[in-house]
């Protein structure tokens, strides 16, 4: 069964470091979607792409994180720099299109900010 | 910011028994989805209703929906041991955005 990749699966790294996560959604899905996990909450989303166009960013704190998915395939999320509060599980989830309402999350990367 | 609520936000029970979980929500949907988390990992997508349906069933889980009061309840019954997760509700409201709640934290006891 295709599944959507994550990677690193864990990552800890200094405050004010850069830090990326990588995803490789289900093959042919065209809308992508970045989550923010904190601890004890639900996921917030982040960014959400329909092939390699961004539909919603309202979220994603612009002055230091970024995303981008160029082919509209495998996408990477990256923080730079990191604070100590970007600590949580970055999760990932494709679905077929933006109508498609069923999400496919992958396992998530989780990241610690010391 | 997340809108909504799952109530409770925390429930334990003996395998076998029912689960009842409640998402309440404050603006329109066009549909509503629950999710199940199992510890450090990521969502698995359980069931999907519409805002003009009102039940649906999917195994043991059965999903209400009700648009007066802007609430949806997720009952699984006969619950076992691996039902133990977190389950949360993701509203999907204008513009295809879904916004999730915080999630029930279901303990099934063996």
């Amino acid at each position: 069964e295709a599944e959507v990749a994550q990677s690193p699966r864990y990552k800890i790294t200094e405050k004010s470091q850069a830090v990326a996560f990588w995803c490789d959604p289900i093959s042919g899905h065209a809308t992508l979607y970045w989550y923010r996990q904190i601890l004890g909450q639900g996921p917030e989303l982040l960014v959400q792409f329909q092939d390699e166009s961004v539909v919603d960013d309202s979220q994603l704190p612009k002055d230091r994180f970024s995303a981008e998915r160029l082919k509209g395939v495998d996408s990477t999320l990256k923080i730079q720099p990191a604070e100590l509060g970007d600590s949580a599980m970055y999760l990932c989830a494709s679905s077929l299109g933006q109508t498609k309402e069923t999400q496919y999350f992958g396992p998530g990367t989780r990241l610690l900010v010391l | 910011s997340q809108q909504g609520e799952e109530d409770p936000q925390a429930l334990s029970i003996q395998e076998g028994e029912n689960a009842t979980m409640n998402c309440s929500y404050k603006t329109s949907i066009n549909n509503l989805q629950w999710y199940r988390q199992n510890s450090g990992r990521g969502l698995v997508h359980l069931i999907l209703i519409r805002s003009n349906e009102r039940e649906k069933h999917s195994g043991r889980l059965r999903v209400t929906l009700d648009t007066s009061k802007k609430s949806s309840s997720l009952l699984i019954t006969a619950s076992r041991a691996a039902d133990t997760a977190s389950y949360f509700c993701a509203r999907r409201g204008g513009y295809q955005k879904v916004t999730f709640g915080i999630g029930t934290k279901l303990q099934v006891i063996p």
